[in-house]
């Protein structure tokens, strides 16, 4: 994911409604893909991961859908609650295939906003 | 467990000043990654140390430096600082190298004037 700079896209939802965030990643060799949740004032929380050898992989209220023909990731929240307000980014590891490192890109990330 | 620790959480430093940010990650855990954070630029990678080598760096200048200990707490410096280098640093903790979760502490916002 590239990285979009100042103005966050803004998602907004109904308390109860789902959400879809979504991201385009970059590097068609990347193998590993992690959606996070940042609070103001806090560091990136993780929320849910995916390898590329998948495309759907579900959590607790959450589920990520992986599309590898178009680079595309999708994280789905269902019933939306308050407490889901936060900014969302996707990060995908493109360390060098050669050295099985951690090196995360992150997309711009998108402001989600929950409405009571 | 605890989570992954950063400190200071804050620091105001004055240009040409350097710097020295601490992260301890979560126990067991071998790989640490550093980040920066801006709002103009978002989340940028700056480097990777895995048993105290430094196994990927990113695009920063050379005034960006860090280090891993054998306890595997981590330390990044910032030399000759410079206005643009205010910003959130956030260190992220991963159990091994292959590509796995990576767990965020809650970052060093540094203020350079």
């Amino acid at each position: 994911g590239e990285s979009v700079g100042l103005h966050l896209p803004t998602l907004s939802v109904q308390e109860g409604d789902n959400s879809i965030i979504n991201c385009a990643y970059s590097n068609s060799a990347s193998d590993y893909f992690i959606w996070y949740k940042q609070e103001s004032g806090k560091g990136p929380q993780f929320i849910i991961d995916i390898r590329s050898n998948m495309d759907k992989r579900q959590g607790q209220r959450v589920t990520v859908l992986l599309n590898k023909t178009v680079k595309h990731l999708s994280l789905q929240i269902a019933a939306t609650q308050p407490g889901d307000s936060a900014v969302y980014f996707c990060a995908e590891n493109t360390s060098p295939v050669d050295n099985a490192g951690n090196m995360l890109t992150f997309g711009g990330g998108t402001r989600l906003m929950v409405k009571p | 467990k605890a989570g992954v620790t950063q400190t200071p959480r804050y620091l105001i430093k004055t240009r040409g000043q350097q710097v020295t940010l601490s992260c301890s990650p979560i126990s067991g855990h071998r790989s640490v990654s550093w980040y920066q954070q801006t709002p103009g630029q978002g989340l940028q990678f700056l480097f990777e140390y895995f048993s105290e080598t430094q196994r990927n760096k990113g695009n920063f200048p050379g005034r960006f430096s860090g280090r891993q200990f054998s306890n595997s707490r981590s330390e990044m410096n910032v030399s000759t600082l410079e206005l643009g280098d205010s910003a959130l640093y956030l260190c992220a903790s991963s159990p091994d190298g292959s590509g796995t979760e990576a767990f965020f502490g809650q970052g060093t916002r540094l203020t350079v004037v």
